[in-house]
């Protein structure tokens, strides 16, 4: 696998600090999202996912917050690791609907 | 640990060669997707499959493309003719089964193609 490049949002984090990687969908009528993380040379992994009835879902380290209002998704990191360094991606399935899209990336780096 | 598999990892090849990606999913898997990732456009479903038949192939450019699962432990991706704008990293993904794509997917580590 690739990380998608040299042209991504790029956050930086201490380690130990919390993480927040935004996302923008575009369609309205998707009702449901999935975060992915993908490491440098590997394929994307299902992180968290969220159905529009719901406004934050909880993992293990991770927190996903949906605002359909201004369909805007997050994803928060607590105590972020330097394992968590990926490429992190939003994807959206729009309601009725049956194709996974996928919003660019954002680079997350933690630093020591 | 069960885990999709894509052969080859990496493949170089000249214009106009035909080439064949495979992947093996997840054993009990009923879907099958293939995304093409690439520096400008992310990453792009091309294909997916349930039950091994095709259920949307709109992603994919039709003329050279050809998506096949001869059975339910082998999915393939075909480009003959290739072009050197197919270069790009290949992903294979299989969803447990359930409601087609918002099936939890679990990507195979790709195959990166070159297209010189």
């Amino acid at each position: 696998g690739e990380s998608v490049g040299l042209h991504l949002p790029t956050l930086s984090v201490q380690e130990g600090d919390n993480s927040i990687i935004n996302c923008a969908y575009s369609n309205s009528a998707s009702d449901y999202f999935i975060w992915y993380k993908q490491e440098s040379g590997k394929g994307p992994q299902f992180i968290i996912d969220i159905r529009s009835n719901m406004d934050k879902r909880q993992g293990q380290r991770v927190t996903v917050l949906l605002n359909k209002t201004v369909k805007h998704l997050s994803l928060q990191i607590a105590a972020t690791q330097p394992g968590d360094s990926a490429v992190y991606f939003c994807a959206e399935v729009p309601g009725g609907g049956n194709k996974l899209t996928f919003g660019t990336g954002t680079q997350l780096k933690v630093e020591l | 640990d069960a885990r999709v598999t894509q052969t080859p990892r990496h493949k170089v090849t000249e214009m106009g060669q035909e080439v064949t990606m495979r992947c093996q999913p997840i054993l009990g898997h009923n879907t099958v997707f293939w995304y093409r990732q690439t520096m400008m456009q992310g990453l792009e479903l091309l294909a997916y499959f349930r039950n091994r038949a095709p259920l949307d192939d709109s992603g994919m450019p039709k003329d050279r493309f050809s998506a096949e699962m001869p059975d339910a432990t082998l999915a393939t991706l075909k480009i003959q003719p290739s072009e050197p704008r197919d270069s790009a990293v290949y992903f294979c993904a299989s969803g447990s089964p359930g409601t087609g794509v918002t099936d939890t997917q679990y990507f195979g580590p790709g195959t990166r193609l070159t297209v010189l």
